[in-house]
């Protein structure tokens, strides 16, 4: 079956810009999550989503990242005024259960240069 | 903030050769999972070893936990060049945690054939 897509792979952004990365789940995983990873580096949580409650959203670095889950389905992630240091593989992941920590399954990033 | 700390950073074997790496956590759990990261992108799922196990075995690939040490090994047996990649342990953070998993830094594995 279709395992979790995310869209772009690549994006080249120029420094200000905002930029809005894609991220379509297994159906009917209940549970949506965004993980930033730098270079070299493990995986940073962002956000994450569980059915219709709001999100948490602890992990996000800044007022200019923001997602939205529309219909508990597809997510969007939203960088506003990308800066340098935003350059790093965004990954989406998401799991059958929501609020229980199983297996996630993740998709293939997109990979976001800013310059 | 980070949860999981693997050790080596690098690892470097022979194809035939066993590898092991390991993983420490900080704080109670109640599982620990290991995924392997192929070229910086997408996460593949090996193997989820549950508080009150102790170790547990899929194809080549044996994990085994020790919670009063806070720490997990991953044992990859008969290498191959196939499995050239990063390694990475994530936990949750225990009790009523939400679902987020706690990566560590990884461990970059190369099988020289």
């Amino acid at each position: 079956g279709a395992g979790v897509s995310q869209s772009p792979s690549n994006k080249v952004t120029e420094k200000g810009k905002d930029v809005e990365l894609r991220c379509d789940p297994i159906s009917g995983h209940t549970a949506l999550y965004w993980y930033r990873q730098s270079l070299g580096q493990g995986l940073e949580f962002l956000i994450y989503f569980q059915g219709n409650s709001a999100p948490d959203k602890s992990g996000l670095p800044s007022d200019r990242f923001s997602a939205e889950r529309t219909g508990g389905s597809v997510s969007t992630l939203t960088i506003q005024r990308t800066q340098q240091e935003d350059s790093a593989v965004y990954l989406c992941a998401s799991s059958p259960l929501a609020g229980v920590t199983d297996t996630q399954y993740f998709g293939p990033g997109t990979r976001l240069t800013v310059l | 903030s980070q949860q999981g700390e693997e050790d080596p950073q690098a690892l470097s074997i022979q194809e035939g050769e066993n590898a092991t790496m390991n993983c420490s956590y900080k704080t109670s759990i109640n599982n620990l999972q290991w995924y392997r990261q192929n070229s910086g992108r997408g996460l593949v799922h090996l193997i989820l070893i549950r508080s009150n196990e102790r170790e547990k075995h899929s194809g080549r690939l044996r994990v085994t936990l020790d919670t009063s040490k806070k720490s997990s090994s991953l044992l990859i047996t008969a290498s191959r060049a196939a499995d050239t990649a990063s390694y990475f342990c994530a936990t949750d953070a225990g009790g009523g945690s939400q679902g987020n998993l706690i990566f560590g830094k990884g461990t970059k594995l190369s099988v020289k054939p």
